[in-house]
C-alpha cells in the first residue's frame, strides 16, 4: 500500500495565485520528499524536509511537517504557467526500510 | 548536468514478445530503482539495488519481470513474455543511498497490442 497519498487529486488556478497540496502518511518517517512531474518526464526533486524540521524552503516553495498528524503541505506562492506539472510526495519511512514510497500526486494546472 | 539515461523511449510490441528497457544511471550512484507508473496504480516500485546487489524485487512480478545489473553503468529490466497489462511507462532513478533524492530518467514508455 502507498504510504503517502496527496490531497487534491487536482487543483486549477490562475496565475500569480498561491497552490496548497497536502500530503497524508500512516506510519513515522525519516524525512518526506516533493517531487515535480511534467507531462511525459520523470520525476524531479524539490524539497526534502526532516522528521525534525518544521518547516523548510526553497525559492517559491514552502513545506511544512506536522508529524503529530503525519502530514505535509507544499505551498507554491505566485504560481507561473510553468509549474503546471503534477506532484508527488513521498516519504521515507523510518524502521529500516530506507526505501521512498510515493504517492499518486496532484494535478495542477496553473492558467496563464 | 548528470542524468540518468533511459531506452528506448517509446516501445510498442505485440504481446508475447520480449521487451529489454535500458537504464544508465548517473556516474557514481550507488543505488538504482525501478518503477512502473500507471493511471490506476500510480508509481510502484519494481526493484532496486545497492552497490550492483539486488535488494528488493518484491514489487515485481517473477515469472515474467528481471532485473539485472551487469556493470555499474547499466541496468536492464526485461519482460518475457510480455503482457498487454504491461503498458505502462518505467522509470529507473539513482540515487547515492536509498533515504536521499532519487533522480528519475524520462521513462520508457510501453505498449503491449
Amino acid at each position: 500500500s502507498q504510504q503517502g497519498e496527496e490531497d487534491p487529486q487536482a487543483l486549477s488556478i490562475q496565475e500569480g495565485e498561491n497552490a496548497t497540496m497536502n500530503c497524508s502518511y500512516k506510519t513515522s518517517i525519516n524525512n518526506l520528499q516533493w517531487y515535480r512531474q511534467n507531462s511525459g518526464r520523470g520525476l524531479v526533486h524539490l524539497i526534502l524536509i526532516r522528521s525534525n524540521e518544521r518547516e523548510k524552503h526553497s525559492g517559491r516553495l514552502r513545506v511544512t511537517l506536522d508529524t503529530s498528524k503525519k502530514s505535509s503541505s507544499l505551498l507554491i506562492t505566485a504560481s507561473r504557467a510553468a509549474d503546471t506539472a503534477s506532484y508527488f510526495c513521498a516519504t521515507d519511512p523510518s524502521g529500516g526500510s530506507y526505501i521512498p514510497t510515493f504517492g499518486r500526486g496532484t494535478s495542477l494546472i496553473v492558467h496563464p | 548536468d548528470a542524468r540518468v539515461t533511459q531506452t528506448p523511449r517509446h516501445k510498442v510490441t505485440e504481446m508475447g514478445q520480449e521487451v529489454t528497457m535500458r537504464c544508465q544511471p548517473i556516474l557514481g550512484h550507488n543505488t538504482v530503482f525501478w518503477y512502473r507508473q500507471t493511471m490506476m496504480q500510480g508509481l510502484e516500485l519494481l526493484a532496486y539495488f545497492r552497490n550492483r546487489a539486488p535488494l528488493d524485487d518484491s514489487g515485481m512480478p517473477k515469472d515474467r519481470f528481471s532485473a539485472e545489473m551487469p556493470d555499474a553503468t547499466l541496468a536492464t529490466l526485461k519482460i518475457q513474455p510480455s503482457e498487454p497489462r504491461d503498458s505502462a511507462v518505467y522509470f529507473c532513478a539513482s540515487g547515492l543511498i536509498t533515504s536521499q533524492p532519487q533522480h528519475f530518467g524520462d521513462g520508457t514508455r510501453l505498449s503491449i497490442l
